[in-house]
């Protein structure tokens, strides 16, 4: 079974710092991969995914993301930090066959950013 | 255009009550898919719907639970006889597609419903 694993529950910088939120998965096929970011009191926002082709995926609001097939992994970063990057990241992997997609989401990571 | 909507937002109820939960998805969108999430934990499939069809009910924790989605739209979630344990965020998502490239396609997530079992 596809599983996520994302290391480190909170992670805390400073504005201007570089993020960076680990993601490592577990799949038994190419696996597809998405980066979901959760506001408070709003629904969950695709960041990003990788599904073919370059394995480095930009999305929106400066983030990036590697998928490394040797290390199956898929970290988040972005250069610069800022204030309204806090929020809660969540790493998902897709079971995607049946002709629908089921996410299998990790457990997450909180971002703070001070000034 | 309009999101995916949720409704209530927050609901509170006794244990052993039973619960509705609603989702209106993006007009059009032929999937929608259920997601239990507990504090501080991810997102885990409960449900999907292919338009009205139930395809996988694979995430259903047992039997108090159930979803419909009759004219392949609205979809509701209940919760029969609630135990404290079914206390959670409740998503729905919704996307366009099905098919070959279901696998890469991007979800549409409301912003949830909360509950609470006392």
């Amino acid at each position: 079974a596809q599983s996520v694993t994302q290391l480190g529950s909170h992670v805390s910088v400073s504005e201007g710092a570089l993020v960076l939120l680990r993601c490592n998965y577990s799949s038994s096929v190419p696996p597809y991969l998405f980066w979901y970011v959760q506001y408070p009191n709003q629904g969950l926002q695709l960041l990003l995914k990788y599904t073919t082709g370059a394995t480095l995926v930009k999305g929106i609001n400066g983030f990036e993301a590697e998928f490394k097939k040797s290390e199956t992994s898929f970290h988040l970063t972005k250069p610069s930090a800022h204030m309204s990057d806090a929020a809660e990241y969540f790493c998902a992997v897709s079971e995607g066959s049946g002709g629908y997609n089921k996410l299998i989401f990790g457990a997450g990571t909180r971002l703070a950013v001070h000034p | 255009g309009a999101g995916v909507s949720q409704s209530p937002r927050y609901k509170v109820t006794k244990r052993g009550q039973d619960v509705a939960l609603r989702c209106d998805p993006i007009s059009g969108h032929v999937s929608l898919y259920w997601y239990r999430q507990a504090l501080g934990q991810g997102p885990e499939f409960l449900t999907y719907f292919n338009y009205e069809a139930q395809q996988d009910k694979s995430g259903l924790p047992n039997d108090r639970f159930s979803a419909e989605r009759p004219e392949g739209s609205i979809s509701t979630l209940t919760i029969q006889r609630t135990e404290q344990r079914d206390s959670a965020m409740y998503r729905c998502a919704s996307s366009p597609l099905r098919g070959s490239l279901a696998g890469e396609e991007t979800q549409y997530f409301g912003p949830g419903t909360r509950l609470l079992v006392l």
